[in-house]
């Protein structure tokens, strides 16, 4: 797969445990966004950057999920005292409006044990 | 808040024939994108063909076509001449087009699995 990177691709941990996972966009296009995506459902939106500046967070992201995106290029989001229900592909997408259009990356899957 | 519904878990193709995905959704604006996905099993998501609201005209994309039609809010994937390398879960999405509203995250469907019959 080329574009957008994220690493790594898999991730098993114990509940309890923090994680931190890591989205490489491939341009300089200034949106970034998170999705979630459990078994049997479509993505669901957890938090938008718009250069480095986080301007949108979902009801989903809860207290222990932090995301940052310094200097507005690769972006990371960490997880705190993981728990089973967090068990998903975590997935990062770059965008810009001109081409209404968002590269997705392959997604971080999650297994908390 | 926006909603999107794809009604067909699963569905299944002969290889060379033509199959046609639904997708219905549910907004108050007038002003909107609308867009199919395709997951295949392991790789990341690739966009297929998008569709903005004010053309009436519906999208086309080589093989991949939409019906597009905005008073019933319905918005099918037809996909002609199947070929194997079309087996993906297949997503429908929305964006608002309201400049106003953020993020312009996506909306996403539950997903069509489709399979290509040889």
């Amino acid at each position: 797969d080329t574009g957008v990177s994220q690493d790594p691709r898999h991730k098993i941990t114990k509940r309890g445990q923090n994680v931190t996972f890591r989205c490489d966009p491939i341009s300089e296009h200034n949106r970034l966004y998170w999705y979630r995506q459990t078994l049997g459902q479509g993505p669901e939106f957890l938090t938008y950057f718009q250069n480095e500046a986080q301007l949108e967070k979902s009801r989903l992201l809860s207290d222990r999920f932090s995301a940052e995106r310094p200097k507005g290029s690769f972006s990371t989001l960490e997880i705190q005292r993981t728990e089973q229900g967090d068990s998903a592909m975590y997935l990062c997408a770059e965008g810009d409006t001109s081409y209404n259009e968002q590269f997705f990356g392959p997604g971080t899957r999650l297994t908390v044990l | 808040a926006q909603t999107v519904t794809q009604s067909q878990p699963e569905m299944s193709v002969q290889e060379a024939e033509t199959v046609t995905l639904s997708c219905t959704y549910d907004t108050s604006e007038s002003d909107y994108y609308l867009f199919w996905y395709k997951q295949p099993p392991s790789r990341q998501m690739i966009l297929v063909i998008r569709q903005e609201a004010y053309k009436q005209q519906n999208a086309t994309e080589n093989r991949f076509s939409v019906n597009f039609q905005k008073a019933a809010k319905s918005f099918s994937l037809k996909i002609s001449d199947s070929q194997l390398g079309d087996a993906a879960m297949y997503f429908c999405a929305y964006r608002s087009g309201d400049t106003l509203a953020g993020s312009y995250q996506l909306t996403f469907g539950k997903g069509t699995k489709l399979s290509v019959i040889p």
